[in-house]
């Protein structure tokens, strides 16, 4: 199957400092991209949606000046979690679908950030 | 109400056993329907999907979807201790948006 890579795979930081996560599509364009949370214990929840050549789209509470998502190529889309606090201490996923096929997402593996 | 519902469990059966899992939805525009696995700390992996109501089968594993009850199973058969994780529900319209059920840990043991 498709693969989507995530880099970090783990970071710690202190608070006030930002955090850049990766997210790419290995072997297969994906113009679109979506970024979810997880909080321990509790299933995934849609952040924001990265579109390549366009600005994202964010779903309703998810504060776009503090996750900056830019989706540089058709296999890149980064989200950075600008001035880092504790309780954005998270699992952070990204998903890209196959082209024309909604049902088949693939994720990444996860970056689990600590912010101290 | 949430829009996906589903039993967190936990679910605790012995090898060999059939695991049901399943979810109830509420929006009626859901047009696609996956079952994900996870594992502790590792992103979900997706093991089934369908768009049409009735059942799939692929190996061990058996999806059913009812879209007049909005409601979608998942059995596994001659379950082995490496099937136990979390099994998520998931399903999305035509937007690609995927709506996540709360997850069902299970545990299958030797």
């Amino acid at each position: 199957g498709a693969v989507v890579s995530q880099h970090p795979s783990w970071v710690i930081c202190k608070s006030g400092t930002s955090v850049k996560i990766e997210c790419r599509s290995l072997d297969f364009q994906a113009t679109t991209m979506f970024w979810y949370r997880q909080f321990p214990k509790q299933s995934l929840m849609l952040m924001a949606t990265s579109n390549e050549g366009s600005k994202a789209t964010y779903e309703q509470g998810v504060e776009k000046d503090k996750f900056l998502i830019n989706h540089a190529s058709l296999t890149l889309s980064t989200l950075t979690v600008t001035s880092a606090h504790p309780e954005d201490s998270s699992f952070y996923i990204c998903s890209a679908p196959l082209a024309g096929a909604p049902d088949t997402q693939y994720f990444g593996p996860g970056t689990r950030l600590t912010v101290l | 109400q949430k829009e996906v519902e589903q039993d967190p469990g936990p679910l605790s059966v012995p090898e060999g056993a059939i695991v049901s899992l399943n979810c109830t939805y509420s929006n009626s525009a859901f047009q696609y329907f996956m079952w994900y696995r996870q594992y502790s700390r590792k992103g979900p992996e997706l093991l089934m999907y369908t768009y049409s109501s009735g059942n799939k089968e692929d190996g061990r594993f058996t999806a059913q979807v009812d879209k007049s009850s909005k409601y979608i199973s998942l059995f596994i058969r001659d379950s082995q201790p490496s099937d136990s994780a979390t099994y998520l529900c998931a399903m999305c319209r035509y937007d690609y948006k995927l709506s996540f059920g709360a997850g069902t840990t299970v545990t299958v043991r030797a």
